[in-house]
């Protein structure tokens, strides 16, 4: 099984609107943790939000939320108030847990295009 | 604020030849990371490296691919006989402390093997 998967190839939302991107995860371990990364055409990985699974609430970062749903394993990006700027690949990143320790490497899902039209 | 920085950006280079991509994490970060995506693909995990040493590596890391902490700056990535499919842009990451999850991503070394 694809332990991150998003199901949406393309998307596209109108400026100003908001838009979900989804993205399911399977992990059998307790402590895990759930990335969003956003990839310009220009090639670079911007890291945008983070959510450990043991977080009661669902991390924001500005424009950017995680709608976390542990018991359905899903962790949907929520990008408020769509900007130009904000076409791109978006990719969900999962780390597992091994006891602690910062150095989890993170399983990446195959991405969302997202394109926002005036 | 602080970044993860590659060189060189872009890197071509003859099947069979030795390349090393560089990589300076952020300054008091500690944990290291190579990755790779294919053009058109998804991002995959090559190695983490902590305490001067690897702590985990992928299949994808095979005897081919060695990495290096030479100085307390640079993080290194070297292929050492290139084949067509090594073709691919490579990341270099990192992470802070133990408890700090999130990686930085360098802008990418975007290495073509012809």
């Amino acid at each position: 099984a694809q332990k991150i998967t998003q199901t949406q190839p393309g998307m596209f939302v109108q400026e100003k609107e908001a838009v979900t991107l989804d993205c399911t995860y399977d992990t059998s371990d307790q402590s895990y943790g759930l990335f969003w990364y956003k990839q310009p055409s220009s090639g670079e990985m911007i890291f945008l939000i983070y959510q450990g699974s043991y977080d009661e609430q669902n991390a924001t970062e500005g424009r950017y939320s995680l709608n976390f749903q542990k018991a359905r394993k899903s962790a949907n990006l929520v990008i408020s108030a769509s900007q130009l700027g904000d076409s791109a690949m978006y990719f969900c990143a999962m780390r597992e847990g091994r006891g602690g320790g910062g150095g989890n490497k993170l399983t990446f899902g195959t991405g969302t295009q997202l394109k926002v039209e005036l | 604020e602080p970044e993860v920085t590659q060189t060189p950006s872009h890197q071509v280079t003859q099947m069979g030849q030795e390349v090393i991509l560089r990589c300076v994490p952020i300054s008091n970060h500690l944990y290291f990371y190579w990755y790779r995506q294919i053009l058109g693909q998804k991002v995959e995990f090559l190695v983490s490296f902590y305490n001067n040493e690897i702590s985990e590596k992928s299949e994808i890391f095979d005897d081919q691919f060695s990495v290096e902490r030479p100085d307390g700056s640079n993080f290194t990535l070297k292929i050492r006989s290139t084949k067509l499919e090594d073709s691919a842009m490579y990341f270099c990451a990192s992470s802070g402390g133990r408890y700090s999850y999130e990686q930085y991503f360098g802008p990418g070394t975007r290495l073509t093997v012809t």
